[in-house]
């Protein structure tokens, strides 16, 4: 079971670039990588997925090397909104059933 | 709008007394999770239905039981909540659950004190 390593914690400030990484050095040929935003007090929302290279959407961007071991999730020009936790989930359902964990997540803090 | 529904928003049982948290959808997706999340920690998956097949997670206690009578409706049962089971409560829906359909939506949770 692929196994997911995120910083704990980053700050930044309004109007940067962040980049969150995320490692998961055993992930499997079948597994996708998905991001998911938490706000306090409410549940998850997805970000994006992705299985190679890079995959944008209107919010964000992923980057995903060819070894896979890694993911990177870019937030261009975060605002004081987008602090919250970012978790990252590596897995799919597979034969043997649901592979699905939350990472242990990235408090994000933007400062003004 | 179509979204994923968590009544009640607060629950509060004592210790050893069951209950019954709902979640209802109007996303008409097949799969419906429960996660459990205790403060400062990641969501914990606990099971989830696909259409009407039950699939219960290897670790989740015996203590949660969940129902699904329609599509729209799931239930999540504990039967007898001791203070280790105070957390928020998590109900999420997906179309399907592989990659592409797998797209979770999460309702706004339900926070259980145990007293």
């Amino acid at each position: 079971l692929a196994k997911t390593t995120q910083p704990i914690s980053m700050d930044s400030y309004e109007g940067q670039e962040v980049n969150i990484t995320c490692s998961h050095n055993n992930i499997a040929t079948n597994d996708y990588i998905t991001w998911y935003q938490q706000f306090p007090s409410q549940g998850p929302r997805f970000i994006i997925q992705g299985y190679k290279t890079k995959v944008t959407n209107e919010v964000a961007s992923l980057f995903i090397p060819a070894d896979r071991k890694s993911s990177t999730l870019s937030l261009p020009r975060v605002s004081l909104s987008d602090t919250a936790v970012y978790y990252c989930l590596v897995g799919d359902f597979h034969t043997g059933g649901f592979k699905t964990i939350f990472g242990a997540g990235t408090r994000l803090f933007v400062k003004a | 709008d179509a979204m994923v529904i968590q009544n009640p928003r607060y629950q509060v049982t004592q210790f050893g007394k069951p209950v019954t948290l709902s979640c209802s959808q109007t996303l008409n997706h097949n799969v419906m999770y429960w996660y459990q999340q205790k403060s400062s920690q990641a969501p914990k998956l606990l099971f989830h239905y696909y259409d009407k097949d039950f699939n219960n997670e290897a670790d989740t206690p015996d203590n949660f039981q969940s129902r699904r009578p329609n599509t729209s409706f799931c239930f999540l049962d504990i039967r007898s909540p001791g203070l280790g089971d105070a957390a928020m409560y998590l109900c999420a829906t997906s179309r399907g659950r592989t990659s592409g359909y797998n797209e979770q939506f999460f309702g706004p949770g339900t926070r259980l004190t145990v007293l």
